[in-house]
């Protein structure tokens, strides 16, 4: 089955020790997107890749990068993770952005929950 | 801007019944999409159903339907026979189409289903 898939499920890392959340995807989607959740949050987005275009989010924080080697991969760079940073990491991809509808639709992996020690 | 408002932070339902989930939105754009996903204790977001805003028709996919009304600017998901399963956090969500804006969520209702 075509997925998102997200590795490890857990990590967890100590205070200011940098650390990189894997995505990957079999959809051969063009976009893929990073969202950080708190608890009972909504999602947040990050940033987000149209196709090789990096688009970051105004108020993200320099501390978080991303890097898209290739279609199928996207990683998310925490350079100096603080106590806040302590959250679910979600990955997601959609087929297109900025066109017509259902294509827009994005699919999720199943997070990356991150503790910061 | 766009703004999604689930009024409902928690929802309890007896299993085998129907329940809706309320979703309010606020857009200029005339054209967009709506999305309703459901997230489990274990974290993943599941896309449970799209409606876009020129769409005729409902959405509806196996148990989960999509009521629209465009003119209320309402998109409430109706949940039939729920199951022990369906306890999990559901958002709704929306997309200006045409734009490069972001995927908006509402802040999510979380749902209980009961014996």
């Amino acid at each position: 089955d075509a997925m998102v898939i997200q590795n490890p499920r857990y990590q967890v890392t100590q205070f200011g020790k940098p650390v990189t959340l894997s995505c990957s995807q079999t959809l051969n989607h063009n976009v893929m997107y990073w969202y950080q959740q708190k608890s009972s949050q909504a999602p947040k987005l990050l940033f987000h890749y149209y196709d090789k275009d990096f688009n970051n989010e105004a108020d993200t924080p320099d501390n978080f990068q991303s890097r898209r080697p290739n279609t199928s991969f996207c990683f998310l760079d925490i350079r100096s993770p603080g106590l806040g940073d302590a959250a679910m990491y979600l990955c997601a991809t959609s087929r297109a952005r900025g066109l017509a509808g259902k294509q827009e639709t994005q699919y999720f992996g199943p997070g990356t929950r991150l503790l910061v020690l | 801007a766009q703004k999604i408002t689930q009024t409902q932070p928690g929802m309890f339902v007896q299993e085998k019944e129907a329940v809706t989930l309320d979703c309010t939105y606020d857009t200029s754009d005339p054209s967009y999409g709506l999305f309703w996903y459901k997230q489990p204790s274990s974290g993943e977001m599941i896309f449970l159903i799209y409606q876009g805003s020129y769409d005729q028709q409902n959405a509806t996919e196996g148990r989960y339907s999509l009521n629209f009304q465009k003119a209320r600017k309402s998109a409430n998901l109706v949940i039939s026979a729920s199951q022990l399963g369906d306890s999990a956090m559901y958002f709704c969500a929306m997309i200006p189409t045409g734009t490069a804006s972001k995927l908006t969520f509402g802040t999510g209702t979380r749902l209980q289903v009961t014996l």
